[in-house]
């Protein structure tokens, strides 16, 4: 049940451009994306909801498609301050209490 | 400024003790969860709990226990069932219903001695 996010590390020049993705075997609510420095909480970036609702980080944008459960982060010409772990976190809907199912992240390295 | 807060930052645990990890909120939040995070595994959810006095166990509840007495508070026992226990544990709060983004807390780094 737990998304598989895609890659699980890149590494980048500043400026350069990444996307992220995730999908999921379960039909979804929601899709949430959380980004993670080293030894620090999870920072919440953006939510997306069935319907196209987006919420979330003016700079960073993102899509999701409901019927191939499949989500995906654009990173665009990114800064070393976007270096960290991202994680995506799928949501089942009311049946499971919104609770989220984290994929396992992918580490992202942005260098001068 | 309202917040999550979690303490102690570190604990250490020895063989057979039972341990509590304190997570409390000002956000007004009716949602609170707990994860346990380990290297390369990302999140995975132990126990959450929607409303004072009821809880629902997660993917990996086993050797853990919680409470929810009050609406800020959410504390997470480590049993001495739990025979892995050294992880990151973040608490995390959100607003009731679907797409509501969680707030998390800094996190204990639990270890066994």
């Amino acid at each position: 049940q737990q998304p598989v996010q895609s890659p699980q590390a890149v590494i980048l020049r500043e400026g350069e451009d990444a996307v992220i993705n995730c999908s999921s075997s379960k039909a979804l609510y929601s899709v949430h994306w959380y980004r993670q420095k080293h030894g620090e909480a999870p920072v919440f970036l953006m939510i997306l909801l069935k319907g196209g609702e987006q919420k979330g980080h003016e700079k960073i944008s993102a899509s999701f498609n409901e019927k191939k459960q499949q989500s995906s982060l654009y990173l665009t010409a990114s800064q070393l301050s976007y270096s960290g772990t991202y994680f995506c976190g799928t949501e089942g809907g009311s049946n499971s209490g919104y609770a989220l199912n984290f994929g396992k992240g992918t580490s992202l390295l942005v260098t001068p | 400024d309202g917040g999550i807060t979690q303490s102690p930052k570190y604990l250490f645990r020895k063989e057979g003790q039972n341990v509590t990890l304190s997570c409390e909120q000002n956000l007004n939040h009716d949602a609170m969860y707990w994860y346990r995070q380990d290297p390369g595994q990302g999140l995975r959810l132990i126990y959450y709990s929607q409303i004072v006095n009821d809880f629902q166990k997660g993917d990996i509840a086993e050797g853990y226990s919680v409470s929810r007495e009050k609406k800020e508070s959410f504390p997470l026992t480590v049993t001495s069932a739990q025979k892995n226990p050294t992880a990151f544990y973040l608490c995390a709060s959100s607003f009731l219903g679907g797409g509501q983004p969680q707030h998390f807390g800094d996190g204990t780094r639990l270890s066994i001695l």
